[in-house]
């Protein structure tokens, strides 16, 4: 079983500038969440989507984050203008229906932003 | 307050060691407790669950919740440098699949 995919690994962009990143999730899984890592934090979710609805995103900063599933499949999660403080790991994760507790984690993006 | 909060090491151990790892937590309403194993520049994987107090064991892992405490706990017995990680504790109510972590505890086993 693939796991879930990731891209791209690494990014630095300077602030102000957008960015956005890719999510395959676990094939079968409805369940997709986005998260921000930040150095020496643990992870905090963004937003989770059930299929192509979203479920939460009350941790979302949606004056300069946005994050999509059109198809209930793949993802994109978008930072437009990034800040320094955006400076972190973005783990997407993905679950199925009957899986409950079990969420499975990508590789993650690093985002740097100078 | 945070509400959940790990002691973010790190730990340094010799090889053989037993590791201790904890969490407290203040959400009286958390139900689910997971441990995540996180190695450098990976994704965190899920170690152990455990569902409302009580233990669990899993070959050199042992979980352990106390809901009357807020407390949870994981041990590692007869470390191995492969071990050497970051350990992320977790937890959820029953009818939220929403995680709440802890900060994380880097562990080094040395050789």
């Amino acid at each position: 079983e693939a796991g879930v995919a990731q891209s791209p690994r690494y990014k630095i962009i300077e602030k102000r500038q957008s960015v956005a990143f890719w999510c395959n999730p676990i094939s079968g899984h409805a369940t997709l969440y986005w998260y921000q890592q930040i150095l020496g934090q643990g992870p905090k979710l963004l937003i989770q989507f059930q299929n192509n609805g979203v479920v939460d995103d009350s941790q979302l900063p949606k004056d300069r984050f946005s994050a999509e599933r059109l198809k209930g499949v793949d993802s994109t999660l978008k930072i437009q203008p990034a800040k320094l403080e955006d400076s972190a790991v973005y783990l997407c994760a993905s679950s199925s229906p009957g899986g409950g507790y079990e969420q499975y984690f990508g590789p993650g993006t690093r985002l740097t932003v100078t | 307050q945070k509400e959940v909060e790990q002691d973010p090491g790190p730990l340094s151990v010799p090889e053989g060691a037993i590791v201790s790892l904890n969490c407290t937590y203040s959400n009286s309403a958390f139900q689910y407790f997971m441990w995540y194993r996180q190695y450098s520049r990976k994704g965190p994987e899920l170690l152990m669950y455990t569902y409302s107090s009580g233990n669990k064991e899993d070959g050199r892992f042992t979980a352990q919740v106390d809901k009357s405490s807020k407390y949870i706990s994981l041990f590692i017995r007869d470390s191995q440098p492969s071990d050497s990680a970051t350990y992320l504790c977790a937890m959820r109510r029953s009818n939220d699949y929403k995680l709440s972590f802890g900060a994380g505890t880097t562990v080094t086993v040395r050789a």
